[in-house]
């Protein structure tokens, strides 16, 4: 299949533990943001997303924590399963504009 | 990949040919976008369209076409002057194309094409 996540950070994450994954991303002005997951060789898989007039949103075993001071997105996924293995990007959009994506971090589960 | 389609998942292509990639969605979204993706890169925009019969250029949109005739349909040709079109395309749209929450973009499941 497609190898889309070549030389992208990669995170290793034990299965069943928690994982973390970070995107700082680049304009002060976005003021929408959007976690995508990528399998191997297929499209991204929308997430979660959160509005810039929040701090933190939870889904089913996901939450984005948004910290505008330092321009910083994370995403934590609780019990990390098989499943979970993927690329993980964030998006930024400013009202009006185009969104800008990031270049992922490959998520691996450990067994 | 949540009503959009695109086809065919794998495309070979000779050098000096052009090439049609397809996009449909049944979403009813207004907007659609073509994304070009190579290793270790982020998604490139290289055309997107707002409205029927009317798109825009996105960042590298040098050798490569479109056409919006449909809301439904967004094909995207890859031309003989594109120097390097090897790459997985993403097609994707939106309800509107106008930013904020509606302006989320749900993707297809991606075309790979390879130039031999």
């Amino acid at each position: 299949g497609e190898s889309v996540g070549l030389h992208l950070p990669t995170l290793s994450v034990q299965e069943g533990d928690n994982s973390i994954i970070n995107c700082a991303y680049s304009n002060s002005a976005s003021d929408y943001f959007i976690w995508y997951k990528q399998e191997s060789g297929k499209g991204p898989q929308f997430i979660i997303d959160i509005r810039s007039n929040m701090d933190k949103r939870q889904g089913q075993r996901v939450t984005v924590l948004l910290n505008k001071t330092v321009k910083h997105l994370s995403l934590q996924i609780a019990a990390t399963q098989p499943g979970d293995s993927a690329v993980y990007f964030c998006a930024e959009n400013i009202w009006g504009d185009k969104i800008i994506f990031g270049k992922g971090t490959r998520l691996h589960i450990l067994p | 990949d949540g009503g959009i389609t695109q086809s065919p998942k794998y495309l070979f292509r000779k050098e000096g040919q052009n090439v049609t990639l397809s996009c449909e969605q049944n979403l009813n979204h207004d907007a659609m976008y073509w994304y070009r993706q190579d290793p270790g890169q982020g998604l490139r925009l290289i055309y997107y369209s707002q409205i029927v019969n009317d798109f825009q250029k996105g960042d590298i949109a040098e050798g490569y076409s479109v056409s919006r005739e449909k809301k439904e349909s967004f094909p995207l040709t890859v031309t003989s002057a594109q120097k390097n079109p090897t790459a997985f395309y993403l097609c994707a749209s939106s309800i509107t194309g106008t930013g904020g929450s509606t302006d989320t973009q749900y993707f297809g499941p991606g075309t790979r094409l390879t130039v031999l």
